[in-house]
């Protein structure tokens, strides 16, 4: 079955500090990998996305994510992490196995910023 | 583009109601989901539809939720009779079919959060 992991339910980082948020998954196929982000009172905003090629991956907001297939992860960085950041991250993956369209999600890491 | 419309944002109710929560998606899109948010249980993809055809209701928890696609703009969810349970917060997304390589982007609204009293 096909499902992702985020092991950190909340995170808390200082303003100016890196941030990396942890996803795994488990899918029987090639997997496209998404992380998406929720601030408070709004739908999800696509950050990045991975389905092929280069596994460093550059999205909005200054945003980044390394698809390591090894270790079935698919992990969200940023060097430096703005009050504006804080919010939930949602990763999710689809692909062949879920008809393409169809996407798993992982349960969320809610993002604190601290001053 | 104004994005995917959901209406209405907030709606409270009493249980035994009927409630409809009503969805338009991006133009142009063929696919289009709902999702229900809980503190609980997360994000759940309750149904989706390609072309107005639902594909894929298993996520649907019982019979007093349908969803309806009567054209390409514009899908209603409707919970009959509503109960205390069913509060959340229902997400409708909607996506372009990029061919089986990707680049399947779901495109979501801004919710709706429905309260059953």
């Amino acid at each position: 079955a096909q499902s992702v992991t985020q092991p950190d339910i909340h995170i808390t980082v200082s303003e100016g500090a890196s941030l990396e948020l942890r996803c795994n998954y488990s899918y029987g196929a090639t997997p496209y990998l998404f992380w998406y982000v929720q601030s408070p009172g709004q739908g999800l905003q696509l950050l990045l996305k991975y389905f092929s090629g280069d596994t460093l991956v550059q999205g909005i907001k200054g945003f980044e994510a390394e698809f390591k297939r090894s270790q079935s992860s698919f992990n969200l960085r940023k060097p430096s992490v703005h009050w504006s950041d804080a919010a939930e991250y949602f990763c999710a993956v689809g692909g062949e196995n879920t008809g393409f369209q169809k996407l798993v999600f992982g349960t969320g890491t809610r993002l604190l910023v601290s001053p | 583009d104004a994005g995917v419309i959901q209406s209405p944002r907030h709606e409270v109710t009493e249980m035994g109601q009927e409630v409809t929560l009503r969805c338009k998606p991006i133009s142009g899109h063929d696919y289009l989901f709902w999702y229900r948010q809980t503190m609980m249980r997360g994000l759940e993809l309750l149904i989706y539809f390609n072309n107005n055809v639902p594909i894929d209701d298993s996520g649907m928890p019982e019979d007093r939720f349908s969803a309806k696609m009567p054209n390409a703009s514009f899908s209603t969810l409707k919970i009959q009779p509503s109960e205390p349970r069913d509060s959340a917060v229902y997400f409708c997304a909607s996506s372009l079919w990029g061919g089986a390589g990707g680049r399947n982007e779901q495109f979501f609204g801004p919710g709706t959060r429905l309260t059953v009293l």
